[in-house]
């Protein structure tokens, strides 16, 4: 079946542009995370979506930083005014439930010019 | 809270084994995880211990002790294509609530 999907695969944008990520997970899965990892590093948690609770964003490194969810199908992940620092690979990766194996996306690389 | 760690890095040669471990610190346990990721590509789940004991898949076994809050990956008959990052994660006791992965150990392996 359909596994998780990210769009755009590769993304290249100006310092102080805005970007927009998006994730489609696979149906059914209540869960959904949103992560950064940049070259060589490990995965850096972004923020969590949990069926109708309230999102953990405990993660997000700044308030240009935000990420939506519509129920429990897409989300996009935004980056307002990118820096250079902002340059990774986005993953997104969702669950049946909470706690259980999670599905990565392809990710999306950012790189901010 | 959590506190996941792993050795950064780990080289092996083919044919070898190599054990990569993984000891954590959290305020409650449900379970740790283990995930490969090759260089470019998404992680992919490989193993999921929630009770004491090793539990083998193949050529990979995934060791728990809760008591010590330690956990390994064994890796047999290494080949060339097992040179990836191995993700440890912990899974907390409320099931909604969100994994913790710790930061990976890279993992080379000369032929």
């Amino acid at each position: 079946g359909a596994g998780v999907s990210q769009s755009p695969s590769n993304k290249v944008t100006e310092k102080g542009k805005d970007v927009e990520l998006r994730c489609d997970p696979i149906s059914g899965h209540t869960a959904l995370y949103w992560y950064r990892q940049r070259l060589g590093q490990g995965l850096e948690f972004l923020i969590y979506f949990q069926g109708n609770s309230a999102p953990d964003k405990s993660g997000l490194p700044s308030d240009r930083f935000s990420a939506e969810r519509t129920g429990e199908s897409v989300s996009t992940l935004t980056i307002q005014r990118t820096q250079q620092e902002d340059s990774a690979v986005y993953l997104c990766a969702s669950t049946i439930a909470g706690g259980d194996e999670q599905y990565f996306g392809p990710g999306t690389r950012l790189t901010v010019t | 809270g959590q506190n996941i760690d792993q050795p950064t890095e780990m080289t092996a040669t083919e044919g070898a084994i190599v054990q990569i471990n993984c000891t954590y610190q959290t305020s409650g346990f449900n379970g740790l995880f283990w995930y490969q990721q090759h260089a470019g590509e998404a992680p992919t789940f490989l193993s999921y211990n929630v009770l004491d004991g090793l539990e083998e898949k193949g050529r990979f076994s995934s060791f728990l002790s809760r008591s010590k809050g330690y956990s390994y990956l064994l890796l047999k008959e290494l080949q060339m294509k097992d040179s990836a990052s191995y993700l440890c994660a912990v899974r907390p006791p409320n099931r909604d609530d969100k994994i913790i992965f710790g930061k990976g150990t890279r993992l080379h392996i000369l032929p």
